[in-house]
């Protein structure tokens, strides 16, 4: 089945600081989801980004299907940004394969 | 109304008890997840249901029935849990097929003691 690794695992900033986040992909897929998740357990559908780039304010995301990997850019972090950070990959209808996260921590 | 709603937040309960996580959407999405997740992991699909009707059941123990009254609504009952079933429970729903843009409710935080 498809594999989906993201790196880092963990990542400790300051506020201000910009970081990238990646997400390989063992296969060619259709559909690529990035999604933060706050310390409370929210999660927040950040982009729906199966190939080219995306921007959202601070947020940027670029998927390169035919390499497998999608980056997540991240600008002038804010505390609010900590949290952790999945990408995931549909495998068929309705089913996600999710990576296992990048956990982020920004510190004031 | 751009949201998914669960209730309750927080949920205490014996190996005995029989307990319903509720969820509800208004945005008119006809696919409606559970997601099981366990810290520091990514959710794990349990159930979807598509127009109403259960598409998947990811080998889920029958201790876990899920119930979709209407298009909106999504219940999962509980009962004779195991303390191994505490966990985060998060509802999600998607315009239709193709885990199209999930949005996610806030999750139950579940406890069986």
């Amino acid at each position: 089945g498809i594999q989906v690794e993201q790196s880092p695992p963990d990542l400790i900033l300051q506020e201000g600081a910009n970081s990238t986040l990646r997400c390989n992909f063992s296969d060619s897929v259709n559909n690529l989801q990035w999604f933060h998740q706050n310390p409370w357990g929210q999660l927040i559908n950040l982009f729906y980004i199966p190939s080219g780039t995306k921007q959202n304010g601070r947020l940027s995301a670029t998927t390169v299907a035919t390499e497998r990997y999608s980056l997540l850019y991240i600008s002038s972090s804010q505390t609010t940004d900590s949290g952790v950070y999945f990408c995931a990959v549909v495998r068929s209808n309705y089913q996600l394969i999710w990576g296992a996260g990048t956990k982020l921590i920004i510190k004031p | 109304d751009t949201e998914v709603t669960q209730t309750p937040k927080h949920l205490v309960m014996g190996m005995t008890n029989k307990k319903s996580l509720k969820c509800e959407q208004h945005m008119g999405h006809r696919a409606m997840y559970w997601y099981k997740q366990k810290a520091k992991k990514p959710p794990e699909l349990m159930f979807v249901y598509s127009y109403e009707k259960l598409s998947i059941n990811e080998s889920v123990p029958s201790r876990f029935s899920p119930e979709c009254p209407n298009s909106s609504l999504l219940n999962l009952h509980l009962h004779a849990l195991q303390p191994e079933d505490s966990a985060l429970y998060l509802c999600a729903s998607s315009i239709g097929a193709g885990a199209n843009v999930l949005t996610f409710g806030a999750g139950s935080r579940l406890t069986v003691l």
